[in-house]
């Protein structure tokens, strides 16, 4: 197993365009949270999926979205992109819901907004 | 709400120092705290819990309730230690609905 995997790994878009980011968890676990990470700072939780629901959602606007598939891969969707939205992209599959101890991190997904 | 400081950006010791490594939250209740460590061109990775009061790698972290810290120490530092280490909270019992809360993480670097 590759383990999580992300891609893109790195993209470039433009201020009010639209980015989907996309997620393969490792095989068997049904939930898959992502992450924001900003230059400097720690991740900061977006959504939690389980079983193709949505379990939580961070402080975010309405302009980041998620959606989770039959086979548990997700997407990451956001609208509208703001130069702030450059960050690092993070997504981590458990087997669980609360099973932070099976938690794994992703490579990432690097966006740049110009 | 929830919040996690590590105070420290940058944090440089000597190879066989001690090493510590703070971290302080705020949460009303019990939270889980866990410590995460990201080494150079690697993933973020689960060092350990508190739940779990193991030492890995020779890091140990003890969870002080009352001064609401979770520092993570280690006694004898190895250049392999050098990586970004990150202090991570979650609510009781886990569950989603507020992820991981993480702090802004502390650069260690072992010096040789």
């Amino acid at each position: 197993d590759a383990g999580v995997t992300q891609s893109p790994t790195h993209l470039i878009k433009t201020r009010g365009q639209h980015v989907t980011l996309r997620c393969s968890p490792i095989s068997g676990h049904k939930s898959v949270s992502w992450y924001q990470q900003v230059l400097g700072q720690g991740p900061q939780f977006i959504f939690q999926y389980y079983e193709k629901e949505e379990r939580g959602r961070g402080n975010f606007p309405d302009r980041f979205s998620a959606r989770q598939f039959p086979n548990y891969s997700s997407e990451l969707n956001v609208n509208a992109l703001l130069l702030g939205d450059s960050a690092l992209y993070l997504c981590a599959s458990s087997l669980t819901l609360a099973g932070w101890e099976t938690q794994y991190f992703g490579p990432g997904t690097r966006l740049l907004v110009l | 709400a929830q919040r996690v400081t590590q105070p420290e950006k940058l944090l440089s010791v000597f190879k066989g120092a001690p090493v510590e490594l703070k971290c302080n939250y705020s949460y009303s209740g019990s939270p889980e705290l866990f410590w995460y460590v990201q080494y150079s061109r690697q993933r973020l990775q689960l060092l350990l819990r508190h739940i779990s009061r193991e030492s890995i790698k020779g890091f140990t972290a003890d969870l002080n309730k009352g001064e609401t810290s979770f520092h993570l120490k280690k006694p004898f530092a190895q250049e392999e230690d050098s990586a970004m280490y990150y202090c991570a909270l979650s609510p009781p019992g886990g569950g989603g609905a507020d992820g991981l809360t993480f702090g802004k993480g502390t650069h260690l670097i072992i010096q040789p």
